[in-house]
């Protein structure tokens, strides 16, 4: 069954420090990665995908098959940054099945 | 665009009670649409997938009889909590998609609260 780990339920990052959250997920397939992200008070909302390859808010994040991982980086912290942030796996059809998601807070 | 709406957003109600929330996609057709539940300090765990026009796929584990979904038309979906009891509490989340394999927008959620 497929299976997503995100390790650091919180993590704490100064402001202007690189950032990394941490994405393992387990599936037999070729999965579509995703990240999700959830500002206070507001929805749930998609931030990047790795079939599009962009630079979202300045986050990027690579799929590693070799190691089964989807890490989200952004070299910079900003405040605006802190959040709730949910990695997501697709496998083949529309089904998502998310991680238990990081809380980033970024200290200014 | 892609604007989902969820309604109501938060309800409080007794035992036995039956709940709708509706799952509104306002500026594009959603072919289908996903309700998910949300525990405390939990994931988001996929309880059905709606596609319109035809019956909710539900995941495993979760009952059809409990939880009635409805997807009558391609900008309306509702979950019906029937006979809901204290352990139904819950964040229940809708999203939608407008093609296949297209990424899912996501409503506000509603807090049902069973007393």
């Amino acid at each position: 069954a497929q299976r997503v780990t995100q390790p650091e339920k919180l993590l704490s990052v100064f402001k202007g420090a690189p950032v990394e959250l941490k994405c393992n997920y387990s599936y037999s397939g070729s999965p579509e990665l995703f990240w999700y992200v959830q500002y206070s008070r507001q929805r749930l909302q998609l931030l990047l995908r790795h079939i599009s390859r962009e630079s979202i808010k300045g986050f990027t994040a690579d799929l590693n098959k070799g190691e089964t991982s989807f890490h989200l980086k952004k070299p910079f912290a900003q405040e605006e940054d802190s959040a709730m942030y949910y990695c997501a796996l697709s496998f083949g059809n529309e089904k998502l099945t998310f991680g238990t998601g990081t809380r980033l807070t970024i200290i200014p | 665009g892609a604007v989902v709406s969820q309604h109501p957003s938060w309800v409080i109600c007794k035992s036995g009670t039956s709940v709708k929330i509706e799952c509104r996609s306002l500026d594009f057709q959603a072919t289908t649409m996903f309700w998910y539940r949300q525990f405390p300090k939990q994931s988001l765990m996929l309880m059905a997938t709606s596609n319109e026009g035809s019956k909710a796929t539900y995941e495993q584990g979760v009952e059809k009889d409990k939880f009635l979904i409805n997807h009558a038309s391609l900008t309306l979906s509702t979950l019906t909590v029937t006979s809901a009891h204290p352990e139904d509490s819950s964040f229940y989340i809708c999203s939608a998609s407008n093609r296949a394999h297209q990424p899912q927008h996501f409503g506000d959620g509603t807090r049902l609260s069973i007393l």
